[in-house]
């Protein structure tokens, strides 16, 4: 079966600071792989998204970056940590079928506090 | 994607039925209608999506309109458990498998 890992679970950083999260998927190949964020009371935010190894698109023009050094793995960076970069992020990968669309299993997130 | 549209909110009680509707004035003919739910402090996940039929699984039914302009995911059974954000997405197919998470419906449980 498959599993998706993201570490840490929390994390607090201050402002200016780098920023790496990873996301690790087992149980699939080439599968294609996905960062979202949640701020606080508002709805999911894709900001990446990576079709294969070092193929990566940007969603939303921000100062934070994304890479894909093996085909299941997925980290999210960022070379300074802006206060507005806190929030809940995802990592997901997706499959699609036609008898069950397309299914993305997410992670259990990391929650980063900027402070 | 094409836009969807869900109230921000409904509420109803445990064990009884529930609708949550969709509006997807602009879909095409090739769009699959996604539902996906949140529950607090966790990812969202897959519940069931529809093409043209009605649907059914073990989580929900999907009704869909003759004209696919709208739909509704049907809980039966509506538990606290059940309480959650819930999505409406037609999502790209193709290349990427693109989700677009709006703001879905709040579905709050009563007991």
């Amino acid at each position: 079966s498959q599993t998706i890992h993201q570490w840490p679970a929390t994390l607090v950083q201050p402002v200016g600071s780098p920023l790496s999260l990873e996301c690790t998927v087992e149980g699939t190949s080439n599968p294609n792989l996905y960062w979202y964020r949640q701020a606080a009371g508002r709805g999911l935010q894709l900001l990446f998204y990576s079709v294969g190894i070092g193929q990566i698109s940007s969603e939303v023009p921000q100062n934070l970056s994304a890479s894909r050094p093996q085909d299941r793995q997925f980290i999210l960076s960022s070379k300074k940590l802006l206060l507005s970069d806190s929030g809940f992020y995802l990592c997901a990968w997706s499959r699609f079928a036609r008898d069950r669309g397309i299914e993305q299993y997410f992670g259990p997130g990391t929650r980063l506090t900027v402070t | 994607d094409a836009k969807t549209t869900q109230p921000n909110s409904m509420e109803s009680n445990e064990e009884e039925p529930v609708h949550l509707p969709c509006n997807h004035s602009t879909i095409s003919g090739t769009d699959y209608i996604h539902w996906y739910r949140q529950l607090p402090s966790q990812g969202p996940e897959y519940v069931i999506h529809g093409l043209t039929s009605n649907v059914n699984n073990r989580m929900a039914s999907l009704a869909i309109a003759e004209d696919r302009k709208s739909s509704t995911l049907i809980l039966h059974r509506a538990t606290l458990r059940d309480a959650a954000v819930y999505y409406c997405i037609l999502p790209i197919i193709q290349g990427a498998q693109k989700l677009v998470f709006g703001q879905g419906t709040r579905l709050t449980i009563n007991p």
